[in-house]
């Protein structure tokens, strides 16, 4: 994998659905993985960031997994509400540098 | 520390006209990005600095736009002249490196008509 690529593009839910996404990243040179959340005519807001493969980071409702020997993360959200409406977004950085690699986001909107 | 302050939030210009948007980055962070969001594209890093010198500017798309950061607190990305299809939000976002990941201005919506 050159590129991230987050999967699915977007995603329709219904109120107290949970669910989950995936972010996939090169493995080679992986240094951090951040996700974002990043409402409509907002900007980018971090979520987590993780580092070591096998972490897990939670905040609320919200939880997500690295694999870094597969390149893989998982978001998931417990019990969805309509204010979890948003792009997420996640970025890989490798330890050749600064710069983060973002994937193209999942929008996810939460139906009540 | 108030963020990554961008300026102004919104601009609407006519074709053909210059147009500066403003970064002042967070104190102490050492890297700037540019980022423009289009619905085709979704988040294009335009240029980016390291301690106040452009590293990789592959994503400016072509000679009229230029950006520049004369100090460690402020940085400008300015387009002349400007065409419709700059139209976007364009964020400025600051980082301390890893694993610190990026803080996001709220963005100028730029319209070009």
């Amino acid at each position: 994998i050159l590129n991230v690529e987050q999967s699915p593009q977007s995603l329709h839910v219904q109120e107290g659905d949970s669910t989950n996404f995936t972010c996939s990243f090169p493995s080679s040179n992986f240094y951090a993985l951040h996700w974002y959340r990043w409402e409509t005519a907002k900007s980018p807001e971090a979520l987590f960031v993780m580092t070591l493969n096998g972490d897990e980071k939670k905040k609320g409702r919200i939880s997500a997994t690295l694999n870094t020997k597969e390149g893989y993360s998982y978001l998931y959200i417990k019990g969805s509400q309509p204010e979890d409406s948003a792009t997420y977004l996640c970025a890989s950085g490798d330890n050749a540098g600064n710069m983060l690699t973002f994937g193209g986001g999942t929008r996810l909107m939460v139906k009540p | 520390d108030a963020g990554v302050i961008q300026s102004p939030r919104h601009e609407v210009t006519e074709m053909g006209q210059e147009v500066t948007l403003r970064c002042k980055p967070i104190s102490g962070h050492n890297s700037l990005f540019w980022y423009r969001q289009t619905m085709m594209r979704g988040l294009e890093l335009l240029i980016y600095f390291n301690n106040n010198v452009p590293i990789d500017d592959s994503g400016m798309p072509e000679d009229r736009f230029s950006a520049k950061m004369p100090n460690a607190s402020f940085s400008t990305l300015k387009i002349q002249p400007s065409e419709p299809r700059d139209s976007a939000v364009y964020f400025c976002a600051s980082s301390f490196g890893h694993p610190s990941g990026y803080t996001f201005g709220s963005g100028t919506r730029l319209t070009v008509v």
